[in-house]
């Protein structure tokens, strides 16, 4: 079966500081993969995807980036972190395109102060 | 466009009462439509989904969703809340699209009274 990890679980980051978050799946071949932000009382938006390799789709201008550097790794970065970046950081995974199902990790809460 | 509407930010029911979440969405084409859960501090788990088939989809935990075209409803029906029920809901469509993206309504929280 299929399984989405991501670490940390939770991180507090002091402003300006660089930021790495980490989502790996388990279980499948070239998913999709998407990272999302959910600020305080707010929905999800998608922040980026990625259809393979090296291939990576920017959803909102922002101070992040995100690299997948093998098939079942996905990356988000920061150089330096804004108060603005906190909130939870969610991954997932969806298998061909169009349609399907996406499957969501446990989520990194971040905390920038 | 695909979009979706959550009618109501917050429900709350008394445990055993049935529950009632509801959702509108908009799209030009047959859509795909889900409903995820998110308990505190975790991530969406899948209810049940939508995809062209019976229009009556049953998912895990009791809840079920009827999607009803000519009133661009899917919404999420319980007939018995119980505590472990708290939690944000969060009704979807997917864009039709090769990337797979979804679009997220702005979920509605269900507070269960004991």
């Amino acid at each position: 079966s299929q399984t989405i990890h991501q670490w940390p679980a939770t991180l507090v980051q002091p402003v300006g500081s660089p930021l790495s978050l980490e989502c790996t799946v388990e279980g499948t071949s070239n998913p999709n993969l998407y990272w999302y932000r959910q600020a305080a009382g707010r929905g999800l938006q998608l922040l980026f995807y990625s259809v393979g390799i090296g291939q990576i789709s920017s959803e909102v201008p922002q101070n992040l980036s995100a690299s997948r550097p093998q098939d079942r790794q996905f990356i988000l970065s920061s150089k330096k972190l804004l108060l603005s970046d906190s909130g939870f950081y969610l991954c997932a995974w969806s298998v061909l395109q169009g349609r399907e199902t996406q499957y969501f990790g446990p989520g990194t809460r971040l905390l920038v102060l | 466009a695909q979009s979706v509407t959550q009618l109501d930010s917050h429900v709350s029911v008394s445990e055993g009462t049935p529950v009632l979440l509801r959702c509108n969405y908009s799209s030009s084409y047959s859509p795909s439509l889900f409903w995820y859960v998110q308990h505190p501090n975790k991530g969406l788990q899948l209810l049940l989904k939508y995809t062209s088939a019976a229009t009556l989809v049953k998912g895990i935990n009791g809840f079920e969703a009827e999607f009803k075209k000519s009133e661009t409803s899917f919404h999420l029906t319980k007939p018995s809340a119980h505590m472990s029920d708290a939690a944000e809901y969060f009704c979807v469509v997917s864009d039709l699209s090769n990337t797979g993206k979804l679009i997220f309504g702005q979920g509605t929280t269900l507070q269960v009274k004991p």
